[in-house]
């Protein structure tokens, strides 16, 4: 099967600044998806982004499928942003999402 | 309302005993998916169902029954409890479409099992 990887493991961050994160895939996928996992367990949808790029408010998402990479976007971090950041990809039409080891957010205020 | 919800949202419980853990979708979606969160909130699939239909079972030990009454339900059956089935387990739907393309996977709040 695939191999997803994510970078970096963990991240601070003061309030206000930009990060981005990364997401390897072993292999090309359909279906690529970014989550945050709030402090309360939460998986909350980001984006669904098999290719190109997308935004939504402070956060973007680009996909490049050819490279077999993703990239997350936050700026102006706020400490709501906190959490694990997943991504996930499909890559055998079945719905069965791979996912990353996660990014550890921690924004202080 | 909930997109995908789950209950009990909290389970604890004597090693040997048997529960169930329910989810249900108001999505519409034709495909649910069970996924365990370990305790390094590694997050792995575990089954998933189209129309009632299973599609995907992982290398899941045969304790783990899932059971879908409808396409709107799949629900979690664990017999024989051991220490290591503590975790979160989350019930996720989406609509798969033609060609097997799946689409976003919209995931419930877990129901975090604790094993003594």
């Amino acid at each position: 099967g695939i191999q997803v990887e994510q970078s970096p493991p963990d991240l601070i961050l003061q309030e206000g600044a930009n990060s981005t994160l990364r997401c390897n895939f072993s292999d090309s996928v359909n279906n690529l998806q970014w989550f945050h996992q709030n402090p309360w367990g939460q998986l909350i949808n980001l984006f669904y982004i098999p290719s190109g790029t997308k935004q939504n408010g402070r956060l973007s998402a680009t996909t490049v499928a050819t490279e077999r990479y993703s990239l997350l976007y936050i700026s102006s971090s706020q400490t709501t942003d906190s959490g694990v950041y997943f991504c996930a990809g499909d890559s055998s039409n079945t719905g069965k999402l791979i996912f990353g080891q996660g990014t550890t957010l921690q924004v202080k205020p | 309302d909930t997109a995908v919800s789950q209950t009990p949202k909290y389970l604890v419980t004597q090693m040997g005993n048997d529960k169930s853990i329910k989810c249900e979708q108001n999505l519409g979606h034709d495909t649910m998916y069970w996924y365990k969160q370990d305790s390094k909130k590694f997050l792995k699939i575990m089954f998933s169902y189209n129309n009632k239909e299973l599609i995907i079972n992982e290398t899941v030990p045969n304790r783990f029954s899932p059971k879908s009454p409808d396409k709107a339900h799949l629900n979690l059956h664990i017999n024989s409890l051991e220490l290591g089935d503590s975790a979160v387990y989350f019930c996720a739907s989406s609509q798969v479409l033609a060609g097997g393309h799946g689409e976003t996977q919209y995931f419930g709040p877990g129901t975090r099992l604790l094993v003594l």
